[in-house]
């Protein structure tokens, strides 16, 4: 069973700080997904990476996925109260659609 | 994105009872769907991956007859909860494939509370 690591697992900030936030596997992975997810709410996906190395850009987010598509990390820029919430990894395993869930940073950005 | 939608948005039931969840595909067709649970404070544990037109496929260590899953149509997906315990008080939530990209989008997730 692949397993993915997500630290840290609880993230305090001030707005307006950076941030970044890893998941880590020692198993390689077809794809790597963020989520975030709000109290009460399903998931939403917020990037979908694919190549190893490759880089994506979501306004204040940026993705990586490393060269051995074997991790993840997601920076956040000038954090802001609205990004409070709790981030999820997935990955997913070749030849299969199933997607392996980290057990997510909560993030909190105090005003 | 895709819209996935479940419903109740919440429940509570009494001991012993059974509970259906329903999870649709609001703007296109998901030939796979996927169920999860997830307790306080833990991440996503997928349950079983339903496929429309025929069975389930559960993992280990979810039973089939306690979790009923049925996928008769390309939109929508059921879960039934039987003999509902406290036990299974938890936020359940599905998700969907895109035939497009083969990406998964979530429903808001069904909060099942047993008394």
């Amino acid at each position: 069973t692949q397993l993915l690591e997500q630290s840290p697992q609880f993230l305090s900030i001030q707005e307006g700080e950076n941030l970044t936030v890893y998941c880590n596997s020692s198993s390689v992975f077809s794809s790597l997904q963020w989520y975030r997810q709000e109290p009460g709410e399903g998931p939403v996906l917020l990037v979908t990476v694919v190549t190893g190395g490759e880089v994506k850009k979501l306004k204040r987010l940026t993705f990586q996925f490393g060269d051995a598509r074997k991790d993840s990390s997601l920076h956040i820029t000038a954090a802001q109260p609205g990004d409070t919430g709790l981030y999820l990894c997935a990955g997913g395993e070749g030849g299969s659609e199933k997607l392996v869930f980290g057990k997510g940073t909560k993030l909190t950005v105090n005003p | 994105g895709a819209v996935v939608s479940q419903h109740p948005s919440w429940v509570i039931c009494k001991s012993g009872t059974s509970v259906k969840i329903e999870c649709r595909s609001l703007d296109f067709q998901a030939t796979t769907m996927f169920w999860y649970r997830q307790f306080p404070k833990q991440s996503l544990m997928l349950m079983a991956t339903s496929n429309e037109g025929s069975k389930a496929t559960y993992e280990q260590g979810v039973e089939k007859d306690k979790f009923l899953i049925n996928h008769a149509s390309l939109t929508l997906s059921t879960l039934t909860v039987t003999s509902a315990h406290p036990e299974d008080s938890s936020f359940y939530i599905c998700s969907a494939k895109t035939g497009n990209t083969g990406e998964l989008f979530f429903g808001e997730g069904s909060r099942l509370t047993v008394l």
